[in-house]
């Protein structure tokens, strides 16, 4: 296992067009995290999975956002009618234990470009 | 709510020179520390935590982090630096009760040869 993957790696997309990324946690962890960083910021909680279950959202993530994690495997970020503000570095992280409090694994990001 | 800030936007040191980045957040309740990097092109990775114990606590590439609950700090420090340390570091807060972690903003380090 080489850790958290996320795919694309970049992607530029019209205002308007719908997005999705797609996340693969380390195998063995059962917590899986998304985040969005901009320039100049530190990564910003969106959304939280525990296995398949969607167990909290921050209020960043507006109703355009959706997320899922439909086998408790791998997941994926949607956005729906990009808009400019939404150009930020999207990060995936999973952790292996019950709360997380180990840390977690980063992946490399999607950075997202809305033109 | 939560709040993580890190004092210094962007730090320039020399070789050898030693460091220190302040990081202070804001929560009502107990919390679990982390120190993250971030080298140029890399994904985050832990540098070291804190949950409980020992207040200083050591991580890798010599890096260790003293929490100080009455001035809820936890700053990070490394005796002598490298060249190869410049990177971004953000400090994380994490309530023991929360399943989110806060990230401050992230302190830039540019270490000159």
């Amino acid at each position: 296992d080489t850790g958290v993957s996320q795919d694309p790696r970049h992607k530029i997309t019209k205002r308007g067009q719908n997005v999705t990324f797609r996340c693969d946690p380390i195998s063995e962890h059962n917590r899986l995290y998304w985040y969005r960083q901009t320039l100049g910021q530190g990564p910003e909680f969106l959304t939280y999975f525990q296995n398949e279950a969607q167990l909290e959202k921050s209020r960043l993530l507006s109703d355009r956002f959706s997320a899922e994690r439909p086998k408790g495997s791998f997941s994926t970020l949607e956005i729906q009618r990009t808009e400019q503000g939404d150009s930020a570095m999207y990060l995936c992280a999973s952790s292996g234990d019950d709360r997380g409090d180990y840390g977690y694994t980063f992946g490399s990001g999607t950075r997202l470009t809305v033109v | 709510a939560q709040s993580v800030s890190q004092h210094n936007h962007h730090v320039i040191l020399s070789e050898a020179a030693s460091l220190e980045l302040g990081c202070n957040y804001s929560y009502g309740g107990t919390v679990n520390l982390f120190w993250y990097v971030q080298y140029p092109g890399q994904h985050l990775q832990l540098l070291l935590k804190y949950f409980s114990g020992d207040p200083l606590v050591k991580g890798i590439k010599g890096f260790e982090a003293e929490f100080i609950k009455s001035k809820f700090s936890f700053n990070l420090r490394k005796p002598s630096v490298q060249w190869s340390d410049t990177a971004e570091y953000f400090c994380a807060v994490r309530g023991r009760n929360n399943n989110d972690m806060r990230f401050g903003a992230g302190t830039r380090l540019t270490v000159k040869p």
